[in-house]
C-alpha cells in the first residue's frame, strides 16, 4: 500500500532555530501533499496544501514567511519553521494524495518543541 | 462552508460494552468523501473508513461499523464488544472532491474514547 515517511518524527530545539520537517511519498507520486498541526488535546487543522512545482496555498491566519514549504520533487516536500518560538511547539503530519481515487495517507507525524 | 461536529468530547465505557461515536457534517458539495481516523496515544493517525456521498450503504468491519445517514448528514460509528486496545481518539473528517481526487480534510474535534477493563 501506498506509504509516507515523516522525518524527523521528534524535534526538541531551542527557541530561535529553524527546523526542517520531510514528508516523503515512498512508494508513489504526489503532486499534492498537505500540512496539518495539531495542538495538544485538540484537532488537526490545516496549514497549507503543497503543490508540485508551484507556490504553496496557506490556510487564513497562517504566516507562509513563518511555515516555508517546498515541494520540489513529485515525492517530497519540506515545512520548515523558521525562527521558532515555544508557541510553535505542536504535531507537524502531512499527508500525500496518490492515484485518482485513492484516500490521502498521513506520514506519521513530527512532535516539534521548542524550548 | 465545510463543517464537521464530534458533540462528544470524551467517553468511558466498560470493556466489551457497545459504543458508538456521533459525527454530524455540513457541506454544500453534492460529491464529498467522509472519514474516521484513529490516533492511539503514539499520535499517528491510523485510517479507517472512507465513504463516497452517493454511497450510503452501512458498512461493518469486524467489530466496527458505520452508518451513514445524508438525510441526517450524519456518520455515526459504532464499535462492538470494545476492547482496551480501543481507547485513542477518534475523529471524523470530510473533504470534497477536486478534479476526481480528494481535497484538503476538514477534522472533527475529536472523541476521546476510554475503555475501561
Amino acid at each position: 500500500g501506498a506509504v509516507v515517511s515523516q522525518h524527523p518524527s521528534r524535534v526538541i530545539c531551542k527557541s530561535g532555530t529553524s527546523v526542517k520537517i520531510e514528508c516523503r511519498s515512498l512508494d508513489f507520486q504526489a503532486t499534492t501533499m498537505f500540512w496539518y498541526r495539531q495542538f495538544p488535546k485538540q484537532s488537526l487543522m490545516l496549514m497549507a496544501t503543497s503543490n508540485e512545482g508551484s507556490k504553496a496555498t496557506y490556510e487564513q491566519g497562517v504566516e507562509k514567511d513563518k511555515f516555508l514549504i517546498n515541494h520540489a520533487s513529485l515525492t517530497l516536500s519540506t515545512l520548515t519553521v523558521t525562527s521558532a518560538h515555544p508557541e510553535d511547539s505542536s504535531f507537524y503530519i502531512c499527508s500525500a494524495l496518490p492515484y485518482r481515487g485513492q484516500p490521502q495517507h498521513f506520514g506519521d507525524g513530527t512532535r516539534l518543541s521548542i524550548l | 462552508a465545510q463543517k464537521v461536529t464530534q458533540a462528544q468530547t470524551e467517553i468511558s465505557v466498560v470493556e466489551k460494552e457497545d459504543v458508538t461515536l456521533d459525527c454530524v457534517y455540513e457541506t454544500r458539495d453534492t460529491t464529498y468523501y467522509l472519514f474516521w481516523y484513529k490516533q492511539p496515544p503514539s499520535g499517528e493517525l491510523v485510517f479507517l473508513i472512507r465513504r463516497n456521498s452517493f454511497d450510503e450503504q452501512n458498512e461493518i468491519s469486524g467489530r466496527y461499523s458505520w452508518n451513514f445517514q445524508k438525510s441526517t448528514s450524519s456518520f455515526n460509528f459504532t464499535i462492538t464488544a470494545s476492547q482496551v486496545v480501543d481507547s485513542a481518539v477518534y475523529f471524523c473528517a470530510l473533504s470534497a472532491e477536486y478534479g476526481n481526487r480528494d481535497d484538503k480534510i476538514i477534522f472533527g474535534k475529536g472523541t476521546r474514547l476510554h475503555i475501561l477493563p
